[in-house]
């Protein structure tokens, strides 16, 4: 156990439809980055958050967006949502003097219809 | 060029056996390497993680790494039908200021008693 923590376990929704996938970090951690998981793939990034801002994001359309609040939870909302963005999303936290050692939630499996 | 390469597999090994593991990156000036454990359905374990040139052992786990090759291996010892899972190789490059995870798409390894 990570002690990292993801809601919900499981989501289905149907094409266009926005989503909002939430994870809390390890305690005395302040930097959460997402990743998507396609099946049979590795995890890619979607994009870091370290005090509460943006701060590196990969090959995702705008329509991906997130948020981190003060105690370093996070939120990954997803609008107008696509068949492709079918897959498992991954929140992994770390802290920020040790920012190259991520531990990863259970995960949040999104099938989109 | 994929950023991360590692052989799919399955690698199949009988129990007690040793396991080798490879994976090989294409961003020389990557700084750290990781080896991820994922069980199907799971998110992926953090196992070993290796910045130096040379091996790294952890119990039944060595990471090897050769920067100038640009290769990097885990080898597991006395393997375990527990063992079997989908091992993820990642890599942290030289970035603007965040820190995030290429992965490769993993080996299936099955350890058959």
């Amino acid at each position: 156990e990570t002690g990292v923590t993801q809601s919900p376990t499981h989501l289905i929704k149907t094409r266009g439809q926005q989503v909002t996938l939430r994870c809390s970090s390890q305690s005395g951690h302040n930097t959460v980055s997402w990743y998507q998981q396609a099946l049979g793939q590795g995890p890619q990034f979607i994009f870091q958050y370290y005090r509460e801002e943006e701060n590196g994001r990969g090959n995702f359309p705008p329509r991906f967006s997130g948020l981190q609040f003060p105690n370093y939870s996070s939120e990954l909302n997803v609008n107008a949502l696509e068949l492709d963005d079918s897959a498992l999303y991954l929140c992994a936290s770390s802290f920020s003097g040790e920012a190259d050692t991520q531990y990863f939630g259970p995960g949040t499996r999104l099938t989109v219809l | 060029q994929k950023e991360v390469e590692q052989n799919s597999g399955p690698l199949s090994v009988p129990e007690g056996a040793i396991a080798s593991l490879n994976c090989t990156y294409s961003d020389r000036g990557s700084q750290s390497f990781f080896w991820y454990r994922q069980y199907s359905g799971k998110s992926p374990e953090l196992i070993m993680f290796i910045y130096s040139n040379g091996d790294k052992e952890d119990g039944r786990f060595t990471a090897q790494l050769n920067k100038a090759s640009q290769y990097v291996s885990l080898l597991i010892r006395d393997s375990q039908p527990s063992d079997s899972a989908t091992y993820l190789c990642a890599v942290l490059p030289l970035s603007g200021g965040y820190n995030k995870l290429i992965f490769g798409a993993g080996t299936r390894l099955a350890v058959h008693p």
